[in-house]
């Protein structure tokens, strides 16, 4: 059974501060990583994404991904208070069209 | 613009009930999902389709059916609902190697 493990469970982060978030998967056939952002009542909202080994930046988020130990890690720097939220990490097989969910890492960011 | 619509968006059901869930995109997307989120925790599969008449399984199938007889639409059963079961189910369509899109999800209540 594939899974996708998600570390902390839960993250408090002054505001300003820097959240690290990190991500593995058990399946070695993934090909892509995405990383969802859900603010409470609402459906998840994709990212960042990534497949390539090494960092993407889109402004104040940064994206690494480790291809031969299956892990990624999604940092978020200046944190908001609208930051606040249950981010998500989905792992894509792409011949199976398989799409594995984490169980989450909820964030808080403290005014 | 396209989008996923959900129906319903509220369902209240009977113990021992089967319920229906409906899911239409018009982005002309191949793969369809559906996914289970329990109040806090992260997404896990039931079912999902690459194309029209196709399903696969996910993790959490059993208590579940799924349809998919037209390329636009994912439909979801339960089977027979759980007394006190309440979740939110998500439906998410895709593309190739685009991050999937989610619909506004369906929150089931179970008396």
């Amino acid at each position: 059974q594939q899974k996708v493990q998600q570390s902390p469970e839960s993250l408090i982060v002054p505001e300003g501060g820097m959240a690290s978030l990190n991500c593995t998967s058990s399946d070695r056939n993934v090909d892509y990583f995405w990383w969802y952002r859900q603010h409470s009542g609402k459906s998840p909202k994709m990212l960042m994404s990534i497949f390539s080994n090494g960092e993407k930046e889109e402004g104040r988020f940064t994206v690494h991904l480790n291809k031969a130990s299956l892990h990624t890690s999604l940092h978020i720097r200046d944190s908001q208070p609208s930051d606040s939220a249950l981010y998500l990490c989905a792992a894509w097989n792409y011949n199976q069209g398989k799409l594995i969910f984490g169980q989450g890492t909820k964030l808080s960011i403290k005014p | 613009g396209g989008i996923i619509t959900q129906t319903p968006k509220f369902l209240i059901g009977q113990e021992g009930q089967k319920l229906t869930l409906k899911c239409q995109q018009n982005f002309n997307h191949d793969t369809m999902y559906w996914y289970r989120q329990d109040s806090g925790k992260g997404l896990r599969l039931i079912y999902y389709s690459i194309t029209e008449n196709d399903l696969q399984k996910g993790d959490l199938s059993e208590g579940y059916d799924a349809s998919r007889e037209k390329k636009s639409s994912f439909s979801l059963t339960v089977t027979s609902a759980q007394k006190n079961e309440m979740a939110v189910f998500l439906c998410a369509s895709t593309n190739n190697n685009q991050a999937p899109l989610f619909g506004e999800g369906t929150r089931l209540s179970v008396l």
